[in-house]
């Protein structure tokens, strides 16, 4: 059964830090991973994509990484802001599934001025 | 592009009671999801439609939670009776073949 945890649950930062969100999960057979935002009282908005087969994918100041042979995967966030403040998911696809998607718990993103 | 829209954002209701909850998925996504997100914890799967099929309900309390999605369009989730452990996030999303689009969600409150 596929897992997904997310490190840390929360993190407060000062404006302008470069910060790292780690994400594991269990079994490596996943189709692709996902980074999601999500605003209070807001659905979530889809970040970055990394496709199985892909070590990383970036977005202007954001940079995700994914070793699926370790269960493994970073959103680094570059010179953060206090507009990056919301709660950051992890979700994978589980292979052969249709178009299932197992999340982590998320990380709580504060981001101070 | 018009998004996910949910109805309505949100409810409160005393335990034993009904409750259902509307989706309008974005025009020509064929896939449709339900979410329940409790608090402090990812979404987690509920039901899952193909066109009008459903293709995983795994992880639905049949036994109280019901859907459908009529026409292969819009969806309703409905909860009959409703225990204090529903109290979530109930979120509705759509995908063409690969990415999947959220609505904003229907927080729900149980007492």
């Amino acid at each position: 059964k596929q897992e997904v945890t997310q490190i840390p649950a929360a993190l407060s930062v000062p404006e302008g830090e470069n910060l790292v969100l780690n994400c594991s999960f269990t079994d490596s057979a996943i189709y692709n991973l996902q980074w999601f935002r999500q605003d209070p009282g807001k659905g979530l908005t889809s970040l970055l994509l990394i496709q199985s087969s892909q070590r990383e994918q970036t977005s202007g100041r954001l940079n995700a990484s994914l070793d699926k042979s370790s269960g493994r995967s970073t959103l680094y966030i570059a010179a953060s802001q206090p507009g990056d403040s919301a709660t950051y998911l992890c979700a994978v696809r589980v292979a052969g599934g249709y178009n299932k998607l197992i999340f982590g718990a998320g990380t709580r993103l504060a981001v101070h001025p | 592009e018009a998004g996910v829209a949910q109805s309505p954002r949100y409810k409160i209701i005393e335990k034993r009671q009904s409750v259902a909850f509307w989706c309008n998925p974005i025009s020509g996504h064929a896939t449709l999801y339900w979410y329940q997100q409790i608090l402090g914890q990812g979404p987690k799967l509920l039901i899952q439609f193909q066109n009008n099929g459903v293709v995983d309900d795994s992880q639905l309390p049949k036994d109280r939670f019901s859907a459908e999605r009529l026409k292969g369009v819009d969806s309703t989730l409905k909860i009959q009776p409703a225990k204090l452990e529903d109290s979530a996030v109930y979120l509705c999303a759509s995908s063409p073949p690969d990415t999947q689009y959220f609505g904003p969600g229907t927080r729900l409150t149980v007492l």
